[in-house]
């Protein structure tokens, strides 16, 4: 089946580490993602990884995937305000195929 | 380089009335997808098209119907609009034989249905 959960709310302060989460159930996914969406406006995508990767290291980005528990998360070093947003998980089983996205995990950073 | 665009920005239909949204791709791309967004809600896929035909469906009644055209662009059409169709509808834009593995989206069109 397709289903791709993610917990709704994480607030951390500025500077510190953000790890978002998510799990994900067709053991068939071939591309995971990241996706970032500010209010009103579209989905930017931030990073994404293959299933035959287990790291993914851009910037103050890190992704980890744990393909035996169809597991991934994301962590942002240095957290910045700018940072507040709405992530969202999203895998796919050819890179060009459907998106499931996950419900979404709110970010907020404060001072 | 546009990146992908959508019209109109915001709308405002009646239960009962049809709507058509539009999506020009990145310059470069073949493929676009639509999705819908509730409030609150992860973004949900419609269907995609290529080579003007319709290559993958989510699971959406045949109320929602699109087309593409030969330079690559859009439309979603919704007849008989519900309440429930109120929501965010984002147009996704890919290049399908290069097996490129990002989908860029535009800023959607919020529809509100009352």
């Amino acid at each position: 089946g397709e289903d791709v959960e993610q917990s709704l709310f994480l607030s951390v302060r500025e500077g510190d580490s953000s790890v978002i989460n998510c799990t994900y159930t067709d053991s068939s996914s071939t591309y995971l993602y990241w996706y970032k969406q500010e209010p009103g406006a579209g989905l930017q995508l931030l990073t994404y990884i293959f299933s035959n990767m287990d790291m993914k290291q851009d910037q103050r980005l890190t992704v980890l995937l744990n393909k035996k528990d169809k597991h991934l998360s994301l962590r942002i070093a240095d957290t910045q305000t700018g940072d507040s947003a709405i992530y969202f998980c999203a895998e796919s089983i050819r890179s060009t195929d459907k998106l499931i996205f996950g419900t979404g995990t709110r970010l907020q950073v404060f001072p | 380089d546009a990146g992908v665009t959508q019209s109109p920005t915001h709308l405002i239909k009646t239960r009962g009335q049809q709507v058509t949204l539009r999506c020009s791709p990145k310059s470069g791309h073949d493929t676009v997808s639509w999705y819908q967004q509730a409030l609150g809600q992860g973004p949900q896929f419609i269907f995609q098209y290529y080579e003007e035909e319709e290559r993958q469906r989510g699971n959406f009644p045949d109320r929602f119907s699109g087309h593409q055209f030969p330079n690559y662009s859009s439309e979603l059409n919704v007849n008989a609009l519900w309440l429930g169709d109120s929501a965010l509808y984002l147009c996704a834009s890919s290049y399908f034989e290069r097996d490129s593995y990002e989908q860029y989206f535009g800023p959607g069109t919020r529809l509100t249905v009352t």
